[in-house]
């Protein structure tokens, strides 16, 4: 089992509302992920960081945000939620080299209503 | 950009039986691979993983192969069982350093 956490597993709540998705990690990878996933269909990098203080966007564009300021805590956050955020978002961490795999947190289903 | 993508969304086999789960990468210069399984309300699992210097690696009832020449990767499980049924992605790491992943293969296996 990999040591990376999600909280919520699930989450209902208002449009135009403020949420934070939590992830943390105890493995101390400095690489860390987080994925959008619709059922049934692929993940989207939305963003990721390679250590504290480092963040990126990825390949999908969200309206998402995230912070990195401890090794361990790479949590992001929707400033106001809206429908169209509803999704299963997925947040992974590896190790450092460049030939290792990513492991994932459980998931964090959101629906926005 | 870079893309992976599979050739089946849907495959079911008899328990028992060989599955066999393809994916075609686009990006030559990708040079390591893992297979992936989700089950239903789950995050991914780590399979197994290839490097472009390999074309064949084996682990625990699963194969996978790798064809560079016509960008190809498959996955081979033998004696499929029931707990084997779930969503299979492929994923790439080339000269992004992030992976990039496929849309996925529901495997369902039949009693």
């Amino acid at each position: 089992e990999a040591d990376i956490y999600q909280t919520p597993r699930y989450l209902v709540i208002g449009t135009g509302k403020k949420i934070t998705l939590e992830c943390s990690q105890t493995m101390g990878h400095d690489k860390m992920y987080w994925y959008q996933q619709d059922p049934g269909m692929e993940l989207h990098l939305i963003h990721y960081s390679y250590g504290v203080n480092s963040t990126e966007k990825g390949d999908l564009s969200s309206e998402s945000t995230v912070s990195r300021i401890r090794t361990e805590h790479f949590p992001l956050t929707l400033e106001s939620a809206r429908p169209s955020h509803t999704s299963q978002y997925l947040c992974a961490s590896s190790g450092d080299g460049r030939n290792t795999e990513a492991f994932f947190g459980q998931g964090t289903r959101l629906t926005v209503v | 950009g870079e893309s992976v993508g599979l050739h089946l969304p849907t495959l079911s086999v008899q328990e028992g039986d060989n599955s066999i789960i393809n994916c075609a990468y686009s990006n030559s210069a990708s040079d390591y691979f893992i297979w992936y399984k989700q089950e239903s309300g789950k995050g991914p699992q780590f399979i197994i993983d290839i490097r472009s210097n390999m074309d064949k690696r084996q682990g625990q009832r699963v194969t996978v192969l790798l064809n560079k020449t016509v960008k190809h990767l498959s996955l081979q499980i033998a004696a499929t069982q029931p707990g084997d049924s779930a969503v299979y992605f492929c994923a790439e790491k080339g000269s992004a350093r992030q992976l990039t992943f496929g849309s996925g293969t529901q495997l369902t296996v039949l009693p």
